[in-house]
């Protein structure tokens, strides 16, 4: 059984840019979390996705969103990039509904500079 | 309220010890704690997890102490192995609340030595 995967695993933007990236959960699992990791802040919960709708939001600036698909896949988008996004992006897939074991990818890992 | 407390940042154990972490939390709402492993250029994978209903959770070598009226949990490896070393990471989930947010600890950066 596949993991969760997620695209693309290294990338370097530049200031003021903006990057998508992707997660394709486990097969089955509805529930699509992304989290943010960096060496200051530790893992951040940015936003949560379960049957396309977001159902939870981190403490975020509004550049940060994201959105699922029908087929449980999901994308996070960072406009206008600043230095300080520089991080691993980590995305994590369940199943339906809490009280499930959390699945986390190797994230995507961003470069801002 | 919402945060979960870690240390120590870093540890360092001699092969055949045992490592010991710990986590506090606020938020009463928190119905279940796991703790996730995480090796360099990988994603945390779950380890082991307790519920507040349960004192203790073993599993191998792994252990969770769970005291509730203190708000505080801790995961004790015994028999610590060099390939043990890693990043540990608490966390903290309110699971009634029809959310899978994961609340984490800031890590503990383990090294076993041989």
């Amino acid at each position: 059984k596949a993991g969760v995967t997620q695209t693309p695993r290294y990338l370097i933007k530049t200031r003021g840019q903006q990057v998508t990236l992707s997660c394709s959960p486990i097969s089955g699992h509805r529930s699509v979390s992304w989290y943010q990791q960096t060496p200051g802040q530790g893992l951040q919960f940015l936003f949560e996705y379960f049957s396309e709708t977001q159902r939870n939001k981190g403490n975020f600036p509004g550049r940060f969103s994201g959105r699922q698909f029908s087929n449980s896949r999901s994308e996070m988008n960072v406009s206008t990039l600043e230095l300080g996004d520089s991080a691993l992006y980590l995305c994590a897939s369940s199943y339906t509904g809490a009280g499930n074991t959390i699945y986390f990818g190797e994230g995507s890992w961003l470069t801002v500079v | 309220q919402q945060q979960v407390k870690q240390s120590p940042q870093s540890l360092i154990v001699q092969k055949g010890g045992i490592s010991i972490i710990n986590c506090a939390y606020e938020n009463t709402a928190f119905d279940y704690f796991p703790w996730y492993q995480q090796f360099p250029g990988k994603g945390p994978a779950l380890l082991i997890a307790i519920r507040p209903d349960v004192s203790e959770k073993k599993e191998g070598r792994f252990t969770i102490s769970f005291n509730k009226s203190a708000k505080q949990f801790s995961l004790h490896i015994m028999d610590s192995q060099p390939g043990d070393s890693a990043t540990y990471f608490c966390a903290a989930q309110q699971q009634s609340g029809a959310t899978n947010k994961l609340i984490f600890g800031t890590g503990t950066l383990l090294a076993v030595q041989p």
